[in-house]
């Protein structure tokens, strides 16, 4: 399987609740990147969190890293239909593999108004 | 504006038929990279440039060629496409750190059908 992995597959919610997805990767790193993509569109960046830190905020994106578990969570709060979009994580493992970085097949969240 | 840009967004081309698709940033980014994304696999890694003239293979890079003869350009070969190469592709640049790379700015995909 592959190095990050989301979890759930797919996440259906209504607007106002807030939406968790989780990320699982399988070797250390440096860090590891949040990324959000509409319909068949470029991928936007989220949030970066670095190795050392376990907890980044950004508006109503909270991105948790707990690395002796080897795993990454994204919240979003008050979800709104605008949010509806595909989230993947990606991890950058750094050293000898310093600039692959390898993504999550990601997660489809749909926000009903 | 910041941006990185693909062209063409979409190419429609037959088996064995060489193409390029281009990709340039003005970011001034030492690194770049470029993905393709297949329904249920997310995005797999290509190739990618930690600076000019330095480029390492991903972990799809059978197929394609790549090069990097200036900072702002990446373009990302098909030497002879073949169907299993219909793909939505993303050009990729970023900052670099001390053994990292940095946040990714994506260009707008180029969606290639190979007949």
């Amino acid at each position: 399987s592959q190095q990050g992995e989301e979890d759930p597959q797919a996440l259906s919610i209504q607007e106002g609740e807030n939406a968790t997805m989780n990320c699982s990767y399988k070797t250390s790193i440096n860090n590891l990147q949040w990324y959000r993509q509409n319909s068949g569109r470029g991928l936007v960046h989220l949030i970066l969190i670095r190795s050392n830190e376990r907890e980044k905020h950004s508006g109503r994106l909270r991105v948790t890293l707990d690395t002796s578990k080897k795993s990454s969570s994204l919240l979003i709060t008050a979800s709104r239909a605008a949010d509806t979009a595909s989230y993947f994580c990606a991890t950058d493992a750094g050293g000898t593999s310093y600039g692959k970085l390898t993504f999550g097949q990601g997660t489809i969240l749909t926000v009903h108004p | 504006e910041a941006q990185v840009t693909q062209n063409p967004r979409y190419l429609i081309t037959v088996t064995g038929k060489k193409l390029t698709v281009t990709c340039s940033q003005n970011m001034n980014h030492e690194y770049m990279s470029w993905y393709r994304q297949d329904p249920g696999l997310g995005l797999r890694q290509i190739y990618y440039s930690m600076n000019v003239e330095v480029t390492d293979k991903g972990d799809v890079p059978e197929g394609y060629k790549v090069s990097r003869k200036e900072k702002r350009n990446f373009p990302l070969i098909l030497e002879s496409p073949s169907p299993n190469q219909t793909s939505l592709y993303f050009c990729a640049s970023s900052l670099i750190g001390t053994g990292y790379t940095d946040t990714q700015y994506f260009g707008p995909g180029t969606r290639l059908t190979v007949l």
